[in-house]
This record gives structure tokens, C-alpha cells and sequence, in this order.
């Protein structure tokens, strides 16, 4: 089976441009989870979905930040405007939930995002 | 709010010799599962092991084994016969309150080195 697939893999950009990353989760998996990574502060669980639907958006930073699920097998991360302090490594990430607990998520490589 | 807690930011070990990494957690759940998870230099999250919380034996896969308390809500990983390639950050996860919700915690990190 093939993994999370995110694109691009990198991207550089200037501030104030609109950046959007992507994501195909594995298929049959019904959670997709956006993560950023910093050294500053880890791993941070942005937003999630189940079913296409959004769950808990707590994490994203402001309003810059919005992510959509349109569909099971596709979903966006969109910043706009970019800033540099915005610069990280984006993880999506997908699991299936069985209902017994948790499953294991299984993480795409990831875009490392740099904001000039 | 609920944590993991990764107390080692660093490790070292010499190849072939045994090492541990501690986490501790605090969910409220009952049943649950617990996971550690490897990030190379290549920056993938790649799941190493995981333990089911109502499971009183340790989970092994191979070199790597765990040591699970589940009243100390202690969940260590130990590698054994270190190799070079074992050389990453490893991440604890945990799940937040109301697990099932497919939602994760992660620690901070242990970065650990291996020597020759």
C-alpha cells in the first residue's frame, strides 16, 4: 500500500505569498491529522479530521492558517499570508480508527516550508 | 492539559551496547494505546513499537522492547544491540483525553547518538 503522500517536499517562498501544502492519506483511513515541527517547539498537532470533517482546529496558530478535507483521499494546508516565523517542517498524517482505541498514525515525509 | 514527558533531550550509546529511553504520561483512559516513534536525519516518523495499556506483557519487536508501567504511567523503550542506524530523535505518543478520538500527544523528543 502507499504511504501519506504530502507535496511539494520542499517549499521556498517570499513573506506575504500564499503557501499551500498537500496531502493524500492512505486510502481506508478515515482520521488526517496536520502536524508542525520546530526546534523550538516540537511537534505540534495542528488540526484533524474524521471523516472530511474537522475536528478539533485548536492548534492552528491564527487565521492565516486554514486546512480543508474535500474529499477522503485529498487534503490542504493553506497559509495566507506566509510569514517567516511560519518556516517548519509540515507532517500529515492519517490512522484508522477501529473504535478500540487508538491506531498508530502513519506520517507522510513532509514539507520542510521556508518563509524568506 | 495532558502531557508526555521525555526527561533524556539527549542520549548516547556505544554500537552493540543497550540503551533506554524514558517517557511518562498522564491520560485519563482506560484503555489505550501507547507508541514510540523514530525521526532520522531523513525526517520521516516511522513507528517503532506499541503498547496496548490492557496488555500486561511488554511489547517486543526485535531489538526493541518496552517497559511498561501502567500505575507509574511510565512507558520506556529499550534498544538493544544498538546499531549505527539507530541514531535519530525518538518521539513517546500518548493518547489525549478521550483516546478513541484517534488524537495523539507527542514528548519533546530524545535524540540519540550511537557511537563506534
Amino acid at each position: 500500500d502507499a504511504g501519506v503522500i504530502q507535496s511539494p517536499r520542499h517549499e521556498v517562498t517570499e513573506m506575504g505569498q500564499e503557501v499551500t501544502l498537500r496531502c493524500k492519506p492512505i486510502s481506508g483511513h478515515d482520521y488526517l491529522f496536520w502536524y508542525r515541527q520546530t526546534m523550538m517547539r516540537g511537534l505540534e498537532l495542528l488540526i484533524y479530521f474524521n471523516n472530511n470533517v474537522p475536528i478539533d482546529d485548536s492548534g492552528m496558530p491564527e487565521d492565516r492558517f486554514s486546512a480543508k478535507m474535500p474529499n477522503a483521499s485529498f487534503s490542504t494546508l493553506k497559509i495566507q499570508p506566509s510569514e517567516p516565523r511560519d518556516s517548519a517542517v509540515y507532517f500529515c498524517a492519517s490512522s484508522r480508527n477501529r473504535g478500540s482505541g487508538n491506531q498508530p498514525q502513519h506520517f507522510g515525509d513532509g514539507t520542510r516550508l521556508s518563509i524568506l | 492539559a495532558q502531557t508526555v514527558t521525555q526527561s533524556q533531550p539527549e542520549m548516547s550509546v556505544q554500537e552493540a551496547e543497550t540503551v533506554t529511553l524514558s517517557c511518562t504520561y498522564d491520560t485519563s483512559e482506560s484503555d489505550y494505546y501507547l507508541f514510540w516513534y523514530k525521526q532520522p536525519p531523513s525526517r520521516q516518523m516511522i513507528l517503532v513499537i506499541r503498547q496496548e495499556a490492557y496488555k500486561q506483557q511488554n511489547a517486543t519487536e526485535n531489538r526493541f522492547s518496552v517497559n511498561f508501567q501502567k500505575a507509574a504511567k511510565s512507558f520506556s523503550l529499550k534498544i538493544s544491540d544498538s546499531q549505527l542506524g539507530d541514531a535519530a530523535m525518538y518521539f513517546c505518543a500518548s493518547p489525549t483525553y478521550g483516546g478513541s478520538q484517534g488524537n495523539l500527544i507527542f514528548g519533546k523528543g530524545t535524540k540519540l547518538s550511537v557511537k563506534p
